[in-house]
């Protein structure tokens, strides 16, 4: 089945560097969306990528989506305490049946040290 | 508006016990999904509904595991015969139509424990 793998696991960072996640699909997707999930909290969707290529930004996050669809990324600009939580990829698999059906990556904790 | 809800938030239950867990999904949602977390970990897929379609049920782990949804309402997740390894926290989230791409919103979700 479809899989979709997340690195790195874990990050540390201290407040003001740059953090990247990265996701891979083991299939071709269609979409590709992001969540983040604070401390305690539940998963809240952040953006999703559709097109090939594509690099969406919102404020300091930069979102790609690789030219093959089968690769994604989040970058962080200068990371806040705000940072903090877990960011998840979620991809759609391309020519599925189950329309609507996301796979998540097992996310990357983002912790950030003032 | 109101958003996902669900209930209870909180369920302590004995080892082979029953739990059936509740869903209430943003109205006009069509695609509802549960999803289990275990302490943290990813989400690990359940069940998914769309509309009058059959629901796919591939990510159920045992026979143990069951949920419905009437129409395009309230879903409940029940849990037969409940084991330790079932305590997670377990997700809903619904969309406006499975066939996406359309962004998943969650609920609080349940906090099981299985003791």
């Amino acid at each position: 089945g479809q899989q979709v793998m997340q690195i790195p696991q874990y990050q540390h960072v201290q407040e003001g560097e740059d953090f990247t996640t990265y996701c891979n699909s083991s299939t071709t997707l269609s979409n590709i969306q992001w969540y983040k999930q604070r401390p305690g909290g539940h998963p809240v969707f952040l953006i999703q990528l559709v097109k090939s290529g594509e690099v969406k930004k919102q404020k300091r996050l930069t979102f790609q989506f690789g030219e093959a669809k089968k690769n994604s990324s989040l970058h962080i600009t200068a990371t806040q305490t705000t940072d903090v939580g877990t960011y998840f990829c979620a991809g759609e698999n391309a020519g599925g049946t189950s329309y609507g059906k996301l796979t998540f990556g097992q996310g990357t904790i983002l912790t950030v040290h003032p | 508006g109101a958003g996902v809800s669900q209930s209870p938030s909180n369920k302590v239950t004995e080892k082979g016990k029953d739990v059936e867990l509740r869903c209430d999904p943003i109205s006009g949602h069509t695609a509802l999904y549960w999803y289990r977390q275990r302490l943290g970990q990813g989400l690990e897929f359940l069940i998914y509904f769309q509309g009058n379609s059959a629901p796919d049920k591939s990510g159920l782990p045992s026979d143990r595991f069951s949920a419905e949804r009437t129409g395009e309402s309230v879903s409940t997740l029940t849990i037969q015969r409940t084991q330790q390894e079932d305590s997670a926290v377990y997700l809903c989230a619904s969309s406006l139509r499975g066939r996406g791409p359309y962004e998943q919103y969650f609920g609080p979700g349940t906090r099981l424990t299985v003791t």
